[in-house]
């Protein structure tokens, strides 16, 4: 039962352009997201993060969106920039239960120059 | 932020024997984790490392295949026994700080 989704394996923008990447949950009992992004050979990155609260949360080039109604968030980054090019993925949790992170599959951006 | 550092960040093993993953946190952290990253999937928790008492496992998880340590707030160790090719992955472990920080992780190849 795979709890948070992220539907596009893979997606390609130019650079300078606007990368959009999806997640959707279903476990409504999930309050706090957040992004990583994750290089070959590296550990996950944290990039950003929301609580349930907001329905928006930005910091630089990232700002992250969350539909709760929808049970969807999403990550833009403006503009892009080659080395954005990575594995991001989306993942969610119960702040107040057990603290774990469960992790969606990943979507791998490519930002072409 | 935390540092981790997570030793070995690769390791290629024979069927049948176990490797020990190390992870060390520059600061003291109340919890620290174990993933598990298969070739093209998603991270999957493998146990939560509590300081002083054993690991909480998740479903699909035992203690015989991977035994874990928390000696004190800074360190855990995860072991992987009896390995079989099907253990082959990334294994990460990460800390409740500035987000869920994660170790660089140690790729595991057994043949």
């Amino acid at each position: 039962d795979q709890q948070v989704k992220q539907n596009s394996p893979s997606l390609s923008v130019q650079e300078g352009r606007i990368s959009i990447l999806n997640c959707d949950y279903t476990n409504s009992m999930f309050d706090y997201f957040l992004w990583y992004k994750k290089y070959p050979a590296e550990g996950p990155t944290f990039l950003i993060s929301i609580s349930s609260i907001k329905d928006k949360n930005e910091d630089g080039r990232f700002t992250v969106f969350l539909n709760k109604s929808a049970k969807h968030l999403s990550l833009h980054i403006v503009p892009s920039q080659p080395g954005d090019s990575a594995v991001y993925f989306c993942a969610a949790l119960n702040s107040g239960g057990y603290q774990k992170v469960t992790f969606g599959t990943g979507t791998k951006l490519q930002v072409i120059p | 932020s935390a540092v981790i550092s997570q030793k070995p960040s690769r390791d290629i093993c024979q069927r049948g024997t176990s490797l020990t993953i190390q992870c060390q946190v520059d600061s003291q952290v109340t919890m620290m984790f174990w993933y598990r990253q298969q070739p093209g999937q998603s991270l999957t928790l493998i146990a939560t490392a509590n300081q002083g008492s054993e690991a909480t496992y998740e479903s699909g998880f035992v203690i015989d295949k991977f035994p874990i340590s928390r000696p004190n707030l800074t360190f855990s160790t995860l072991t992987v026994s009896n390995m079989s090719p099907e253990d082959s992955s990334i294994y990460l472990c990460s800390v409740d700080a500035d987000g869920y920080t994660f170790g660089s992780g140690t790729r595991l190849t057994v043949v």
